[in-house]
């Protein structure tokens, strides 16, 4: 069975700009998270969606939004790029979403913002 | 915000050493986990326990749950070069059974 992928695994972007990352989850996964990663802050959750539904949303300002597909597969959207957004996201999948499955994640995607 | 705390934030330690790492949280949870970060692999779960287990062995993991103390401990018995890596124990948001909460890490090196 094929991981979690994410695109681009790369991102060189601007202050200002926005971006778009993607997840693909396991197959017959319907829950996908997403969290960041910073030296400073370590891993903070920022939303889970469970068939096309944001169920949950972590302490992000609106500049972070994300959506599902009917096929699980998951984008998630920041605009107006800050230098503070630069990090590690990373996206994880799991059959129910529910905390006390494991979850899968991805490689992530490694955003600067310059 | 952060539930859980490691310690300690950095361990290196000798091939075929034992290495213990901790973690403490905050508020009641239904179960924790153990997780591992490298460059190779990315995040890898490593064990779940839940809170009405005290202790859970998978090949050379052992985890210990205190929930009294509101405590967890990974024990990894010898320690392998592939072992090294950062350890992130993740626990349930005790009102929220949808996220994780993460503590910090512990960087784990392993000298050959």
């Amino acid at each position: 069975k094929a991981g979690v992928t994410q695109t681009p695994r790369y991102l060189i972007k601007t202050r200002g700009q926005q971006v778009t990352l993607s997840c693909s989850p396991i197959s017959g996964h319907r829950s996908v998270s997403w969290y960041q990663q910073t030296p400073g802050q370590g891993l903070q959750f920022l939303f889970e969606y469970f068939s096309e539904t944001q169920r949950n949303k972590g302490n992000f300002p609106g500049r972070f939004s994300g959506r599902q597909f009917s096929n699980s597969r998951s984008e998630m959207n920041v605009s107006t790029l800050e230098l503070g957004d630069s990090a590690l996201y990373l996206c994880a999948s799991s059959l129910v979403g529910r905390a006390y499955n494991e979850q899968f994640f991805g490689p992530g995607t490694r955003l600067t913002v310059l | 915000s952060q539930q859980g705390e490691e310690d300690p934030q950095a361990l290196s330690i000798q091939e075929g050493e034992n290495a213990t790492m901790n973690c403490s949280y905050k508020t009641s949870i239904n179960n924790l986990q153990w997780y591992r970060q490298n460059s190779g692999r990315g995040l890898v779960h490593l064990i779940l326990i839940r809170s009405n287990e005290r202790e859970k062995h998978s090949g050379r993991l052992r985890v210990t749950l205190d929930t009294s103390k509101k405590s967890s401990s990974l024990l990894i018995t010898a320690s392998r070069a592939a072992d090294t890596a950062s350890y992130f124990c993740a626990t349930d948001a005790g009102d929220s059974n949808y996220q994780l909460i993460w503590g910090a890490g512990t960087k784990l090196i392993i000298k050959p």
